[in-house]
């Protein structure tokens, strides 16, 4: 049980445009689900929480506008860089919880801006 | 969210136990201690957790000191498989319903060797 499915799993985009990341709680509901990002031979940092129904939480330094995240069901989060650039490549990594227990974490999208 | 030290990286060969220590010396009483491990180019995968008493689960043994201000994580016999990096992660329970945030340190990088 509590699989969480993301998508795609790596993607490639040219500088300007935007890409669109799923993470889909499979067989629970999530009521909140995060999402980090993480460089290479670094660790994960939190860009910000998502809450079905309401409006993300980002964290210090992460800019809301540019990180667009929609949790419209209980099920499912997005996330959508715009207007991705080359500094925008990284790993990202969604995350689902539903009570105060073991959080479980996507596979992980591999983002390369070119 | 207390802060946790580990060492930088360890190694262990397979088949051996591997012990890996944490520190978070300035932990609450409401506080949790988590470990998850990742391994390359994969999200996060969560082992175990405790309070204060020892526990054990088909991956890992968690041994929480008196009190309460260092644990270590064992794997009882490593295997390759297993080299990963093992993240100790101290939160406090937001309550039933709700979900807070998991913030990861730089963790410990584990080798198994033949």
């Amino acid at each position: 049980g509590a699989v969480v499915s993301q998508h795609p799993s790596w993607v490639i985009c040219k500088s300007g445009t935007s890409v669109k990341i799923e993470c889909r709680s499979l067989d629970f509901q999530a009521t909140t689900m995060f999402w980090y990002r993480q460089f290479p031979k670094q660790s994960l940092m939190l860009m910000a929480t998502s809450n079905e129904g309401s409006k993300a939480t980002y964290e210090q330094g992460v800019e809301k506008d540019k990180f667009l995240i929609n949790h419209a069901s209980l099920t499912l989060s997005t996330l959508t860089v715009t207007s991705a650039h080359p500094e925008d490549s990284s790993f990202y990594i969604c995350s689902a919880g539903v009570f105060d227990y073991g959080y479980t974490f996507g596979s992980g999208t591999r983002l390369t801006v070119v | 969210d207390a802060k946790t030290t580990q060492p930088t990286s360890m190694d262990c060969a397979e088949g051996r136990a591997a012990n890996l220590p944490c520190n978070h010396s300035t932990i609450s009483g409401n506080e949790y201690v988590y470990w998850y491990r990742q391994i390359h180019s994969q999200g996060p995968q969560y082992i175990i957790h405790g309070l204060k008493n020892n526990e054990t689960n088909e991956m890992a043994s968690l041994i929480i000191t008196e009190d309460r201000k260092s644990s270590t994580l064992i794997l009882p016999h490593a295997t390759l498989r297993d080299t990963a990096v093992y993240y100790c992660i101290v939160r406090a329970v937001a309550g039933t319903g709700t979900a807070s945030k998991l913030t990861f340190g730089t963790g410990t990088r584990l080798q198994v060797t033949l």
